[in-house]
């Protein structure tokens, strides 16, 4: 069956520094992904839809020069989280939408475990 | 791994009859989601179950965790087209990192 993979699984990084999470859909092309954030107990809270070949769009509330999306190819998107702060310590999710392939359905990545010290 | 089993895959159903929709994880949960995804749109967020046994309502979806909280589902009486939708069931391990595992959703048409 269809995978959405993300890299890395989890990461550490030191305040102010950028992270780039990758998600890839590993046996079907993607025209459409979304990212997600989801806080302690909480629900997952759509940050973005990311369209490929074209710019993401951004939730209400989500600052797109903060958190940056480039989807480059039908199985690849990336979040980049610039100058992160602690704050932003978070599980980030990503799901791919194979939308026009037989199954059609969403696919949800492993998630990334993202912690700023 | 947690491994988190929706069933059934795809549903038709009349308009008026019931549907329920099943979600069975491999490990024991501290809670579980339920999500439901429109034709062309993104998974939202429907409910949460803590509580070994709760059940809880929201107009006609009724939503159960299982005592041994390792199951759960949701059930909808005289499914509307309005229903229509994929529905996506996600728990967090007992004990673990919280991290939500997704089951594979259940894709529901309702036919008028």
């Amino acid at each position: 069956g269809a995978v959405v993979s993300q890299h890395p699984s989890r990461v550490i990084c030191k305040s102010g520094t950028s992270v780039k999470i990758e998600c890839r859909s590993l046996d079907f092309q993607a025209t459409t992904m979304f990212w997600y954030r989801q806080f302690p107990k909480q629900s997952l809270m759509l940050m973005a839809t990311s369209n490929e070949g074209s710019k993401a769009t951004y939730e209400q509330g989500v600052e797109k020069d903060k958190f940056l999306i480039n989807h480059a190819s039908l199985t690849l998107s990336t979040l980049t989280v610039t100058s992160a702060h602690p704050e932003d310590s978070s599980f980030y999710i990503c799901s791919a939408d194979s939308r026009g392939a037989l199954t059609d359905t969403q696919y949800f990545g492993p998630g990334t475990r993202l912690t700023v010290l | 791994g947690q491994q988190v089993m929706q069933i059934p895959q795809y549903q038709h159903v009349q308009e008026g009859e019931d549907f329920t929709t099943y979600c069975n994880s491999s490990t024991t949960l501290s809670n579980i989601q339920w999500y439901k995804q429109r034709p062309g749109g993104h998974p939202v967020f429907l409910i949460q179950l803590v509580k070994s046994g709760e059940v809880k309502k929201q107009k006609r979806l009724t939503f159960q965790f299982g005592e041994a909280k390792k199951n759960s589902s949701l059930h909808i009486t005289a499914t509307q087209t309005t229903d229509v939708g994929t529905y996506f069931c996600a728990g967090s391990a007992q004990g673990g990192s919280e991290k939500l595992v997704f089951g594979k959703g259940t894709k529901l048409t309702v036919n008028p």
